[in-house]
């Protein structure tokens, strides 16, 4: 079956500007958790949408926000864009279930300059 | 606040040889260990995970240790082979999948 697609695979933004990107989650999968990858920082939880609430969230500011459709297909927001946030933005699936795997995507690539 | 360390930020290993990641964690809450593996480009894979009931897991050539005790768990790759070079990192959370904690990353490299 078809991965986790994420859209679009790069990004130049500036600084200031706002920013959506888009996760399709696998077929049947219901919850979709978003990351934030950069060298300095590493791998950090923005947050997980179950099917369509937000069930956990990271140490974000306010400017990351994101939703989920009755389809499951999320999207995540940047409003205000800084230079800091440029990074690999990575979205991964799962059922939602307790000891199930969850599938990562390849991620969008944002530029902020 | 870093929750999960993990050592060494790099590794090099001769083909055949054993890689071994370690990492430490705080937060005696964490209930669910995976790792995983990371090629340029692509987002990150489970390898293989871990839950603190149990003191090793093996999956073909890699192998997790945990030391509940120590809040240490390490990560075994046996006979390394250079399709092995990637970024690995260890990873912790509560309860499953949803909220992982991650650890800084190793980037293997498996020379020929």
């Amino acid at each position: 079956k078809a991965g986790v697609t994420q859209t679009p695979r790069y990004l130049i933004k500036t600084r200031g500007q706002q920013v959506t990107l888009s996760c399709s989650p696998i077929s049947g999968h219901r919850s979709v958790s978003w990351y934030q990858q950069t060298p300095g920082q590493g791998l950090q939880f923005l947050f997980e949408y179950f099917s369509e609430t937000q069930r956990n969230k990271g140490n974000f500011p306010g400017r990351f926000s994101g939703r989920q459709f009755s389809n499951s297909r999320s999207e995540m927001n940047v409003s205000t864009l800084e230079l800091g946030d440029s990074a690999l933005y990575l979205c991964a699936s799962s059922s939602g279930q307790a000891d199930t795997e969850a599938f990562f995507g390849q991620g969008t690539r944002l530029t902020v300059v | 606040q870093q929750q999960v360390k993990q050592s060494p930020q790099s590794l090099i290993v001769q083909k055949g040889g054993i890689s071994i990641i370690n990492c430490a964690y705080e937060n005696t809450a964490f209930d669910y260990f995976p790792w995983y593996q990371q090629f340029p480009g692509k987002g990150p894979a489970l390898l293989i995970a871990i839950r603190p009931d149990v003191s090793e897991k093996k999956e073909g050539r890699f192998t997790i240790s945990f030391n509940k005790s120590a809040k240490q768990f390490s990560l075994h790759i046996m006979d390394s082979q250079p399709g092995d070079s990637a970024t690995y990192f260890c990873a912790a959370s509560i309860g499953g999948f949803q909220k992982l904690v991650f650890g800084t990353g190793t980037r293997l490299l498996v020379s020929p």
